[in-house]
């Protein structure tokens, strides 16, 4: 079945450590991909997306991700978290039917 | 500003007793859509909304109606809600194509529990 997986269902890490959660997508053809965050009781924010040109992009907060096309990848990386990124990740596919599929995600608890 | 809202914010509610949550977009969007958010779940779409009196089902459509009557409104309607609608539930809209580049926005979502 077509689906977004992201593995780390739930990830700790000290401040100042780095950060990478993974996505991975089951679907062919040409695709939209999408970070949102979603901090505790609030809505979802979009961190960062990709549509076309430098597989690496870079969102806001310092995130970054990269497509890697081969892999069916965009996972998420962040060089050195602060508390202040404990929150739930998703990720997302969009599809040219203008569906956006998310992910499971991953919640991410950063300790002083 | 660019805006999705969502009415209700919280609510809780009794089975059975019928009970809509509206989503309104000031960006003249064509396409919107619900997704209910469940822990260990992520979000899932349960209708969307191509344009004004188009709608088809997403993922978990069982138990819910929308309608789309005007381009900036896409209510949700739980016609006989029972406790296994107990979510968080998002409107988002955007506007077509999609690979345009176009953003996705979403409301804050509405916390809805069925007793």
């Amino acid at each position: 079945a077509q689906s977004v997986s992201q593995h780390n269902h739930h990830v700790i890490l000290s401040e100042a450590a780095s950060l990478e959660l993974g996505c991975n997508y089951s679907y062919g053809g040409t695709v939209n991909l999408f970070w949102y965050v979603q901090y505790p009781g609030q809505h979802l924010q979009l961190l960062l997306k990709y549509f076309s040109g430098d597989p690496l992009v870079k969102g806001i907060k310092g995130f970054e991700a990269e497509f890697i096309k081969s892999k069916f990848s965009f996972n998420l990386r962040k060089p050195s978290v602060q508390w202040s990124d404990t929150a739930e990740y998703f990720c997302a596919v969009r599809k040219a039917t203008d569906k956006l599929i998310f992910g499971t995600g991953t919640r991410l608890q950063v300790f002083p | 500003e660019a805006q999705v809202t969502q009415n209700p914010r919280y609510l809780i509610t009794v089975t059975g007793k019928k009970l809509t949550v509206t989503c309104s977009q000031n960006m003249n969007h064509e396409y919107m859509s619900w997704y209910r958010q469940d822990p260990g779940l992520g979000l899932r779409q349960i209708y969307y909304s191509m344009n004004v009196e188009v709608t088809d089902k997403g993922d978990v459509p069982e138990g819910y109606k929308v309608s789309r009557k005007e381009k900036r409104n896409f209510p949700l309607i739980l016609e006989s809600p029972s406790p296994n609608q107990t979510s968080l539930y998002f409107c988002a809209s955007s506007s077509r194509p999609s690979y345009s580049g176009n953003t996705i926005y979403f409301g804050e979502g509405s916390w809805l529990t069925v007793v």
